[in-house]
């Protein structure tokens, strides 16, 4: 079984700053997604970046890229230039790419980020 | 345009109610997705939905009841519910390939559930 693992229960950051958030995973699949999900106090869980894994570039989204390393099933978020909105609890998750998987998403435990202005 | 959205955004009710709740797109996504979520946990995925047809049930009690009427809609039959499934319900689609599997999915912005 799949299983995702945030060890950063709680992180804190100043505004402008950068800050890097841990995910590790474990799987015996070659094929699958990586993503991380923010979700603020507001409660909507909104995509922020989605990794494919036989993809060797890291993906990147404005201020938000990952550092994706494969062989060692690391798969961390980093944040440039924080800012206020993004204080949120940020989730891992993976997806097996199999087409019998119906999209089932393994969660981390999350990550609670302040931005400190 | 990756909008989900779910209606009612807050709902009391007694053990004894009958509620639903109700999430729609128009993304043109067939899978659609059940999530139950308790404060600063992450999402519990309760059923999935593949074009409009039941593909995963993670063993959730009957008392929750899901309906896909059609590819944008999906609710969810609450009866008899009790207090500790007071929660944040979201619900969330994504594109569906029988060939690829599924894509990103998109959540809305959730149901709050209390359960009196």
């Amino acid at each position: 079984a799949q299983t995702v693992t945030q060890s950063q229960p709680e992180m804190s950051v100043q505004e402008a700053e950068t800050v890097t958030l841990s995910c590790t995973y474990d799987t015996s699949e070659s094929d699958y997604y990586l993503f991380w999900y923010k979700q603020p106090p507001s409660r909507q869980m909104i995509l922020v970046i989605r990794q494919e894994a036989y993809k060797q570039q890291n993906a990147t989204e404005n201020r938000f890229s990952v550092n994706f390393q494969k062989a060692a099933k690391s798969f961390s978020l980093k944040i440039s230039d924080s800012q206020l909105g993004d204080a949120a609890m940020y989730f891992c998750a993976y997806r097996f790419a199999g087409g019998t998987s119906y999209g089932k998403l393994t969660f981390g435990q999350g990550t609670i980020l302040t931005v400190h202005p | 345009d990756t909008e989900v959205t779910q209606t009612p955004k807050h709902l009391v009710m007694g053990m004894t109610n009958k509620k639903s709740l109700k999430c729609e797109q128009h993304m043109g996504h067939r899978a659609m997705y059940w999530y139950k979520q308790k404060a600063k946990k992450p999402p519990e995925l309760m059923f999935v939905y593949s074009y409009e047809k039941l593909s995963i049930n993670e063993s959730v009690p009957s008392r929750f009841s899901p309906e896909c009427p059609n590819s944008s809609l999906l609710n969810l039959h609450l009866h008899a519910l009790q207090p500790e499934d007071s929660a944040l319900y979201l619900c969330a689609s994504s594109h569906a390939s029988r060939d690829k599997g599924t894509d990103t999915q998109y959540f809305g912005p959730g149901t709050r559930l209390t359960v009196l």
